[in-house]
């Protein structure tokens, strides 16, 4: 199994700013990516972090509002940019192996936005 | 669209009582993946049940496979307090535009009285 942490775990921010998210993996992964789990929902995934290129972005999410680096095999960030209070979500960071394999999840980050 | 959907949505029992929950998909996939999800944390893997495995058990968890039915079911037996959590299904995208991306149901929301 992979251990996965996440920083911050809550915030709160003022709308118009923008808050970065780290995520750490205890072991090198294959793949990481980013879920939101707005309130009352499922998550919805935001994209697959790829090591050393650019993120494959999912429809409905773009680089501009959600800038994601990944620079190695256990380590990534995801910025939500220019905040407005739809932002208000949960963010996930999620990493698995190999393709086919569990998939595990860090403990979220919680962001409010006023 | 969601790949998994998840029956009920809702579910209340008493404390000793088994929990059965449903999750639907729509395309072929290689394997399927349960989460429990506390009071909105991060997601724990439960269980993960290959495509050519009908039924699996871990502790109080069963979890049962019917590809032709394209349907999975999560039994907890003996259910307890702490079990109260959110519980969802998750598939990999199949068929021919199989990305590797997990896709999740809406989830069921699993309340145990005392």
């Amino acid at each position: 199994s992979a251990v996965i942490s996440q920083k911050p775990s809550r915030d709160i921010c003022q709308r118009g700013t923008s808050l970065t998210i780290q995520c750490q993996v205890d072991s090198q992964v294959t793949m990481m990516f980013w879920y939101r789990q707005q309130p009352g929902q499922s998550l919805t995934l935001i994209a697959t972090a790829n090591q050393g290129s650019e993120a494959t972005y999912e429809s409905g999410f773009v680089i501009d509002k959600f800038p994601i680096s990944r620079p190695n095999l256990t380590f990534s960030t995801l910025t939500v940019s220019n905040m407005s209070p739809e932002d208000s979500s949960i963010y996930l960071c999620s990493a698995r192996p190999g393709k086919y394999n569990e998939q595990f999840f860090g403990p979220g980050t919680r962001l409010t936005v006023l | 669209s969601q790949q998994g959907e998840e029956d009920p949505q809702a579910l209340s029992i008493q404390e000793g009582e088994n929990a059965t929950m449903n999750c639907s998909y729509k395309t072929s996939i290689n394997n399927l993946q349960w989460y429990r999800q506390n009071s909105g944390r991060g997601l724990v893997h439960l269980i993960l049940i290959r495509s050519n495995e009908r039924e699996k058990h871990s502790g109080r968890l069963r979890v049962t496979l019917d590809t032709s039915k394209k349907s999975s079911s999560l039994l907890i037996t003996a259910s307890r307090a702490a079990d109260t959590a959110s519980y969802f299904c998750a598939t990999y995208g199949g068929g021919s535009s199989n990305t590797g991306k997990l896709i999740f149901g809406q989830g069921t929301t699993l309340q145990v009285k005392p």
